[in-house]
């Protein structure tokens, strides 16, 4: 019978190492971005967001960084923890229109190794 | 403070057959939007709700279709079902006109067979 599995980019780090999960946008459009995090059997849950006048933003143990010029974004977790295993995707959205609708990208696997 | 509630959590299906998921918002949330998530795949925009009124759509047929109530709780519907209808279906309330502060669900896993 025919298999279905997960083809997501996935990322394996050691606990305490710092993690980077990228992600690249195509709408030039896009000036509002969002990282979500997102564990098994759950919705996703908002992390850090970042507006398009900025390039860098810090949460807790969190920093995203936006490269406009190149359409890309990354979320740095500092001292990854076993906690921080999810699913991460990045969402962009176009702050001028008339909804509120997120464009997510396919999704990275960040797995934590104790 | 309540989160988004999503029922059922799961749901098996035939193919052809109407389907109804259903979503309470957050308190003090009035803006309603549903998502699709393939296994694998980040979610997709089906459609947002706000005040009862249809506030975008995403390229999804007109076989899947939405209401809100009064109480901002809204229904997801999928009629003529088809298997590669089988996804997580997820629910995020907001508040505004649309805003971007969503509250996520935990979805409904809804298999097409």
């Amino acid at each position: 019978g025919e298999s279905v599995g997960l083809h997501l980019p996935t990322l394996s780090v050691q606990e305490g190492d710092n993690s980077i999960i990228n992600c690249a946008y195509s709408n030039s459009a896009s000036d509002y971005f969002i990282w979500y995090k997102q564990e098994s059997g759950k919705g996703p849950q908002f992390i850090i967001d970042i507006r398009s006048n900025m390039d860098k933003r810090q949460g807790q143990r969190v920093t995203v960084l936006l490269n406009k010029t190149v359409k890309h974004l990354s979320l740095q977790i500092a001292a990854t923890q076993p906690g921080d295993s999810a699913v991460y995707f990045c969402a962009g959205a176009n702050s001028g229109g008339s909804n509120y609708k997120l464009t997510f990208g396919k999704g990275t696997l960040l797995t934590v190794n104790p | 403070e309540t989160g988004v509630t999503q029922s059922p959590t799961h749901l098996i299906k035939t193919r052809g057959q109407q389907v109804t998921l259903r979503c309470s918002s957050q308190s003090g949330h009035n803006t309603v939007s549903w998502y699709q998530q393939a296994l694998g795949q980040g979610p997709q925009f089906i459609f947002q709700y706000y005040r009862e009124e249809e506030n975008g759509r995403g390229n999804f047929p007109p076989r899947f279709s939405g209401l809100q109530f009064p109480n901002y709780s809204s229904e997801l519907n999928v009629n003529a079902l088809e298997l590669d209808d089988s996804a997580l279906y997820l629910c995020a309330s907001s508040s505004g006109q649309g805003g971007y502060g969503y509250t996520f669900g935990s979805g409904t896993r809804l298999t097409v067979v």
